[in-house]
């Protein structure tokens, strides 16, 4: 088990709602990633926050935004929700930005869109 | 769309058999990492090779790189029934700054 910690576990909305998810990251990391796994897939990056901004987007629309805090949590909202984002969005630590950093997942948190 | 491809999609061995899987990139990258994930849950960070490196070990994982092919092999030894679990490899492009991941490996291992 890793020290992030992701909230909550499971959420379900209905389509056209606002989500808000939370995520802890594992002490001294400053550096944020969220990814999307739809069923079946591997993870989809979404963005990673460093120091409370955005430092890098992935191929997602701008209903998909985050938030980084001084004390390096991170919130992903996503606004508008479709049936697709249905999913398990997980975050991940890391202590820096650079991609050869070993990242360390939270336990995800589902999401269902009915 | 994902940079890297596993192959086989999934892969069912006795206890104690070895296991291999294979990952297939597209594009030149800086590092290649292995991740496994339980049941749906969060990965677990296996293993990074530099591009400049061709064998890495850790335990009874060994991992294979081969930049002219661009592909990697992830070997398990003397699998446990604990090692039942979808296992991913992840790339960083030399041109861009996120991590990659692959469809991933589904392995069952059997008591």
């Amino acid at each position: 088990e890793t020290g992030v910690t992701q909230s909550p576990t499971h959420l379900i909305k209905t389509r056209g709602q606002q989500v808000t998810l939370r995520c802890s990251s594992q002490s001294g990391h400053n550096t944020v990633s969220w990814y999307q796994q739809a069923l079946g897939q591997g993870p989809q990056f979404i963005f990673q926050y460093y120091r409370e901004e955005e430092n890098g987007r992935g191929n997602f629309p701008p209903r998909f935004s985050g938030l980084q805090f001084p004390n390096y949590s991170s919130e992903l909202n996503v606004n508008a929700l479709e049936l697709d984002d249905s999913a398990l969005y997980l975050c991940a630590s890391s202590l820096g930005t650079g991609l050869s950093y070993e990242q360390y997942f939270g336990p995800g948190t589902r999401l269902t869109v009915t | 769309s994902q940079q890297g491809e596993e192959d086989p999609q999934a892969l069912s061995i006795q206890e104690g058999e070895n296991a291999t899987m294979n990952c297939s990139y597209k594009t030149s990258i800086n590092n290649l990492q292995w991740y496994r994930q339980n049941s749906g849950r969060g990965l677990v960070h296996l293993i990074l090779i530099r591009s400049n490196e061709r064998e890495k070990h850790s335990g009874r994982l060994r991992v294979t790189l081969d930049t002219s092919k661009k592909s990697s092999s992830l070997l398990i030894t003397a699998s446990r029934a604990a090692d039942t679990a979808s296992y991913f490899c992840a790339t960083d492009a030399t041109d861009d700054y996120k991590l990659s991941f692959g469809a991933g490996t589904t392995v069952t291992v059997r008591a």
